[in-house]
């Protein structure tokens, strides 16, 4: 089974440009999450979707929208990519939000 | 603020135990989790405490006191493999994951 995926596995992005984070999953989970993750730091929420239809601001929601029109797939964007969004993005599900997350194997994201 | 304490860094040789710390403040309380992470790798789910006491799972078990904010995660018999960051996880009162920065745990021959 798939589980999560993520695309791309890495990228270099302009500042400026804007990128699509894509996320899939296939366990049918109510609940999908978007975290970043730097050096020192834990992992923090940016935002996350408790159900299909719904989405909900994290911790550090600025720079980034997301949508989530099916079960399956909540893909975040970054509008205008600025340096500071250089980071390794999870993308997270779990079947209810008080449920165990499982994670996606990440994209590494450089804007320059 | 909410905060999650852990070491960041921890050596351990190879057969031997190690403890990792974690202690927490949170916004309501509504779980514990560890997970681990290999280099270049996704957080993988091993341990969740809700109540008070000792979860074992085969060489790892977890340890919550909740009355202190305080959680440990016990590796038995480490192995190269469990060269490995631990990441310690709080769910808070709105249901979110509060995470530490991450112990970087070395194994040596």
């Amino acid at each position: 089974t798939a589980g999560i995926t993520q695309a791309p596995t890495s990228q270099i992005l302009a500042a400026g440009r804007s990128m699509t984070l894509r996320c899939t999953q296939d366990m049918r989970h109510n609940a999908m999450y978007w975290y970043r993750q730097d050096l020192g730091l834990g992992l923090r929420l940016i935002h996350y979707s408790n159900t299909a239809g719904t989405t909900g601001k994290g911790e550090v929601p600025d720079g980034y929208s997301v949508s989530r029109a099916n079960t399956d797939d909540f893909p975040l964007t970054l509008a205008s990519a600025v340096p500071s969004q250089t980071s390794v993005y999870f993308c997270a599900s779990s079947d209810r939000a008080e449920d165990t997350q499982y994670f996606g194997p990440g994209t590494r994201l450089t804007v320059l | 603020g909410q905060n999650i304490d852990q070491p960041t860094e921890m050596t351990a040789t190879e057969g031997a135990i190690v403890q990792i710390n974690c202690t927490y403040q949170t916004s309501g309380f509504n779980g514990l989790f560890w997970y681990q992470q290999h280099a270049g790798e996704a957080p993988t789910f091993l341990s969740y405490n809700v109540l008070d006491g000792l979860e074992e799972k085969g060489r790892f078990s977890s340890f919550l006191s909740r009355s202190k904010g305080y959680s440990y995660l016990l590796l038995k018999e480490l192995q190269m493999k469990d060269s490995a960051s631990y990441l310690c996880a709080v769910r808070d009162s709105n249901y979110q994951l509060i995470w530490g920065a991450g112990t970087k745990l070395i194994i040596k021959p």
